[in-house]
């Protein structure tokens, strides 16, 4: 039974560019949402999908974006790459929008 | 605006003893909390959780206290194994209506299990 995979692992941008990081849940779950972890600090919220539609959303500007598709897969969109998106991005799967989630390994994004 | 605070950035234990880690909150609302454990290049893998009807919960070795009115809660790792360094996170969930799944995290505790 495959996790939650996640591609690319690592990832070097440039500033003012776009990119596209992607998700595939675990087996049997529905709900993917997507978290930033800056370097010494927790994962923090940026938003939610279920349903092929973002129900919540965290503290993150609309630079960032998302996109849930039919086979619950989703993509986290980032426009206008600044210095301070560098960062390890962890998607999560879960069963409808409960809270035992469980991680993918992340995507390492470097922005120079 | 941190809501979920963990204040011991790292912890030393030796092989065989208890680890404890603590976790504070600010937010009254939260209503299940989480405990995470990550190794480098992995993402967090779920340990242990604990609604806020209840204030023990146990699976094997760990054990999840929560003291709602001080608003807090440890996790107890006994007998520690050297497995078990690692970075720790404590996490909360349900702060408002229709906000589950929105997790809110502290910054994490280094845990290492000395021989």
């Amino acid at each position: 039974d495959a996790g939650v995979t996640q591609s690319p692992t690592h990832l070097i941008k440039t500033r003012g560019q776009q990119v596209t990081l992607r998700c595939s849940p675990k087996s049997g779950h529905d709900t993917v949402s997507w978290y930033q972890q800056a370097l010494g600090q927790g994962p923090q919220f940026i938003f939610q999908y279920y349903e092929e539609e973002e129900r919540q959303r965290g503290n993150f500007p609309d630079r960032f974006s998302g996109h849930q598709f039919p086979n619950y897969s989703s993509e986290l969109n980032v426009n206008a790459l600044l210095l301070g998106d560098s960062a390890l991005y962890l998607c999560a799967s879960s069963f409808r929008t409960g809270s035992e989630q469980y991680f993918g390994p992340g995507t390492r994004l470097t922005v120079t | 605006d941190q809501q979920v605070k963990q204040n011991s950035p790292s912890l030393s234990v030796q092989e065989g003893r208890i680890s404890i880690l603590n976790c504070d909150y600010t937010n009254s609302m939260f209503d299940y909390f989480l405990w995470y454990k990550k190794y480098p290049a992995e993402g967090p893998t779920f340990l242990i959780s604990i609604s806020s009807i209840k204030d023990k919960n146990e699976d094997g070795r760990f054990t999840v206290f929560l003291n709602k009115s001080a608003k807090h809660l440890s996790l107890h790792i006994v007998p520690s194994q050297p497995g078990d360094s690692a970075v720790y996170f404590c996490a909360a969930d349900g702060a408002a209506t229709d906000s589950w799944g929105k997790l809110q995290f502290g910054a994490g505790t280094q845990v290492v299990v000395t021989p």
